[in-house]
């Protein structure tokens, strides 16, 4: 059974429209983690969660915000979505890691 | 902060050869984790390497991790085309925040 739970896997956006993200671990986990991965690219961190202490990277760009209700879900918040930010974007708790994202911009 | 090197970047190989990534790291790592992500897929865990030369073993996957700790391999032996993907090291800086290595793409020819 899936422990780390994305949705939806695929997300088609209008340049500028807001989108959400949605992730649910099974696994109790205080940490959580959200990633963007390009093509050909590793996983770079957006965002961090221990609990509901919240830490995102210095490079993240304000255009994206976090949600982290309790320990079993968290949300990725795109407000307005440029053409560089269609990527994968990967949920995590600890080493696991949910089906992804791939979210397209057009 | 805590930054991982992983070379090569890409790997091309004759299925049945061997196959060896690398992540060196400037500073002692606490540990050390490997992942592989198949194409189109999402980061798989693979193992965790806590010991000075700790050497870890998975049917054809050696993992090993330095004496000093600053450096991590591994290696495939007699590669299968269902090895083909992604292959990345990670490690957790002191924010306790999961960082990935650049990555090694191997591809395998039948």
């Amino acid at each position: 059974d899936a422990m780390v739970i994305q949705n939806p896997r695929y997300q088609v956006t209008q340049f500028g429209k807001p989108v959400t993200l949605s992730c649910s671990q099974t696994l109790n986990h205080n940490v959580m983690y959200w990633y963007q991965q390009k093509s050909s690219q590793a996983p770079k961190l957006l965002f961090h969660y221990y609990d509901k202490d919240f830490n995102n990277e210095a490079d993240t760009p304000d255009n994206f915000q976090s949600r982290r209700p309790n320990t079993s879900f968290c949300f990725l918040d795109i407000r307005s979505p440029g053409l560089g930010d269609t990527a994968m974007y990967l949920c995590a708790t600890g080493a696991f890691f949910g089906q992804g994202t791939r979210l397209t911009v057009v | 902060g805590q930054q991982v090197m992983q070379i090569p970047q890409y790997q091309h190989v004759q299925e049945g050869e061997d196959f060896t990534t690398y992540c060196n790291s400037s500073t002692t790592l606490s540990n050390i984790q490997w992942y592989k992500q198949r194409p189109g897929g999402h980061p798989v865990f693979l193992i965790q390497l806590v010991k000075s030369g700790e050497v870890k073993k998975q049917k054809r996957l050696t993992f090993q991790f330095g004496e000093a700790k600053k450096n991590s391999s591994l290696h495939i032996t007699a590669t299968q085309t269902t090895d083909v993907g992604t292959y990345f090291c990670a490690v957790y800086n002191q924010g306790g925040k999961l960082i990935f290595g650049q990555g090694t793409e191997l591809s395998v020819k039948p």
